[in-house]
């Protein structure tokens, strides 16, 4: 069966300083990763996606996330944030069989 | 194209009262899912079909019941509401299996009574 746990529900940051957002997921079989973001009253899109390949995964808006097998981590980041990234953050994982299973979320919030 | 739309958006209901809510996508995806979000909860996984005419349960299946006859749509039957069904509901779908990106709709916001 998998699993993912976001560590942090929420995170606070001031504007132009850099985020981590902690993603760990645990899995018996090879696995995908994903993080969705969601803005308020929006549906979720996605940020990035590692299937295979290099460990460091680059998505939209600066964010970049990276790979960690012997960890069973995939922590997403960005060295400088911006108010527009106010957002609810979730890390997904799937075995790539039928279904994808998400994170509790992490709410990000930047003050100014 | 219009993506993924849900109707409707808001909508309350009394317990014991029925209700469908309707996914539409319009590109050409096989598979399509049906979550519901709550609080501190993230998403959690209710029905998902892997084509026309397939359906399959999730994580919380009970209490729902979801069709798709066509493959652009996808169905989530609420025969008879309660207070825990309360949530934001969330249809997504995607080109293959779930190591595709998942394009999500816009949510549709129920509250049972």
């Amino acid at each position: 069966a998998q699993s993912v746990t976001q560590l942090d529900s929420q995170v606070p940051v001031f504007e132009e300083a850099p985020v981590e957002l902690r993603c760990n997921y645990s899995s018996s079989v090879s696995v995908y990763l994903f993080w969705y973001v969601q803005y308020p009253n929006q549906g979720l899109q996605l940020l990035l996606k590692y299937l295979s390949g290099s460990t460091l995964v680059k998505g939209i808006n600066g964010f970049e996330a990276e790979f960690n097998k012997s960890q069973t981590s995939f922590h997403l980041r960005k060295p400088s944030v911006h108010i527009s990234d106010t957002a609810e953050y979730f890390c997904a994982v799937s075995d790539g069989a039928s279904k994808i299973i998400f994170g509790s979320g992490t709410r990000l919030s930047i003050r100014p | 194209n219009a993506g993924v739309t849900q109707t409707p958006k808001f909508r309350v209901l009394k317990t014991g009262q029925s209700m469908t809510l309707l996914c539409a996508q319009d590109m050409n995806h096989e598979y399509m899912y049906w979550y519901r979000q709550d609080p501190g909860m993230g998403l959690r996984l209710i029905h998902y079909s892997v084509g026309e005419g397939t359906t399959a349960k999730g994580e919380v299946p009970d209490g729902y019941n979801v069709s798709r006859l066509k493959k652009q749509n996808f169905l989530l039957g609420l025969e008879s509401a309660a207070p825990s069904q309360t949530s934001v509901y969330f249809c997504a779908s995607s080109y293959e299996g779930p190591y595709n990106e998942q394009f999500f709709g816009p949510g549709t916001r129920l509250t049972v009574l």
